[in-house]
């Protein structure tokens, strides 16, 4: 079973550049989330998808973008990326209703020099 | 106040040893408890998923909800080196129908053979 499947795994950007991070699940859930982890902050959730075809901010949303695609895709844009924007980011996906747990990919780790 | 907070550790145990791993929140609403566990360069994983108070035992892991004192614990009986990993607490569900889970930092456990 893959889960929720993230890519790309790693990746070094310039300041200024852009790109995108994927993210696919094929479990079949309605909502998509993104989170970024720093050290001593833990998980904070940038934007959420709760179905298809709807997006919300989260916490710390400055600096993205994000596209739910379909039903098993949700995407994280960064549009010129900065520094403070290096971190390892997560997307998790979970059941339509309020509190289910969420099923988190393995990450990507995002340094920008 | 943050809110949902843990000791960041490194706790250090021995093999065998009975670990106990706290978490405090502040919204008295909380009614869904989760414990995520980390390792290293990972995904969170959902290990435990309890409701309202009380204990809920699965193997070695044990997880107690105080909500009158707003208290989450953990406990792993006969500890292991394969339970090193970092223990994320999130309390969830109240009532709001806010969907994506807000997380402790994280309390990174090591278990010394």
């Amino acid at each position: 079973n893959a889960g929720v499947t993230q890519t790309p795994k790693f990746q070094v950007l310039k300041t200024g550049q852009s790109m995108t991070l994927q993210c696919a699940q094929d479990m079949n859930h309605n909502s998509m989330y993104w989170y970024r982890q720093d050290p001593g902050m833990g998980l904070r959730l940038i934007y959420y998808s709760a179905s298809e075809g709807t997006t919300d901010k989260g916490e710390v949303p400055n600096g993205y973008n994000v596209s739910r695609l379909n039903k098993r895709e949700f995407s994280l844009r960064l549009e010129s990326a900065a520094p403070s924007q290096t971190s390892v980011y997560f997307c998790a996906s979970s059941e339509w209703q309020a509190s289910s747990p969420l099923h988190f990919g393995n990450g990507t780790r995002l340094t920008v020099t | 106040q943050k809110e949902v907070e843990q000791d960041p550790g490194p706790l250090s145990v021995p093999e065998g040893a009975i670990v106990s791993l706290n978490c405090t929140y502040s919204n008295s609403a909380f009614q869904y408890f989760m414990w995520y566990r980390q390792y290293s360069r990972k995904g969170p994983e959902l290990l435990m998923y309890t409701y309202s108070s009380g204990n809920k035992e699965d193997g070695r892991f044990t997880a107690q909800v105080d909500k009158s004192s707003k208290y989450i614990s953990l406990f792993i009986r006969d500890s292991q080196p394969s339970d090193s990993a970092t223990y994320l607490c999130a309390p969830s569900g109240d009532g709001t129908g806010r969907r994506a889970l807000t997380f402790g930092s994280g309390t990174r456990l090591q278990v010394q053979p």
